[in-house]
């Protein structure tokens, strides 16, 4: 069975520009949760999709968003990049809502604001 | 904030037993104590969780004390693939509920040949 995919896996983008990150769970999975990971503050929880729906967000301004699709697929926007966005963002699926299931994470996306 | 202490960094002999402890005194009784380790740049990988009882699985072994304020993790037989930052988590198991993964700071665990 195919792991957790994230696309890209690298990124650079400039100050003030958007960037979208897809995430394709494992098959069969529901849920789909994100987490950003910086030097600074280590791995923290960004928000969790299950069944379309946003079940549970993090601490994270407004600028920060997702969306899940029927097919559990997801995606993650930053708008109005600022040079702290800069960090690894990982996926991580599991079979039904993250509290119930361990979660499996993909091999992240390198964000890279300039 | 994250409900755990664990050591910053730790050291062990490549073919010896790691022990990994986790302390989290404020542990509730629905609350589940996970392991999960990351390789450099790469995604955290799910390792083991329990409750009560002591588990094993073809990775490692868990031991949580009686009165679950702290834990180990057991890796029988360290590898030099096993050196990796391990994140002990405590987080609630709730059917049908969210409960989103706190991580810590972790263990950096360096074995060395």
């Amino acid at each position: 069975k195919a792991g957790v995919t994230q696309t890209p896996r690298y990124l650079i983008k400039t100050r003030g520009q958007q960037v979208t990150l897809s995430c394709s769970p494992i098959s069969g999975h529901r849920s789909v949760s994100w987490y950003q990971q910086t030097p600074g503050q280590g791995l923290q929880f960004l928000f969790e999709y299950f069944s379309e729906t946003q079940r549970n967000k993090g601490n994270f301004p407004g600028r920060f968003s997702g969306r899940q699709f029927s097919n559990s697929r997801s995606e993650m926007n930053v708008s109005t990049l600022e040079l702290g966005d800069s960090a690894l963002y990982l996926c991580a699926s599991s079979l039904d809502l993250a509290g119930a299931y361990e979660q499996y994470f993909g091999p992240g996306t390198r964000l890279t604001v300039t | 904030d994250a409900k755990t202490t664990q050591p910053p960094s730790m050291d062990c002999a490549e073919g010896r037993a790691a022990n990994l402890p986790c302390n989290h005194s404020t542990i509730s009784g629905n609350e589940y104590v996970y392991w999960y380790r990351q390789i450099h740049s790469q995604g955290p990988q799910y390792i083991i969780h329990g409750l009560k009882n002591n588990e094993t699985n073809e990775m490692a072994s868990l031991i949580i004390t009686e009165d679950r304020k702290s834990s180990t993790l057991i890796l029988p037989h360290a590898t030099l693939r096993d050196t990796a930052v391990y994140y002990c988590i405590v987080r609630a198991y709730t059917q049908g509920g969210s409960e989103k993964l706190v991580f810590g700071k972790g263990t950096k665990l360096t074995v060395n040949p």
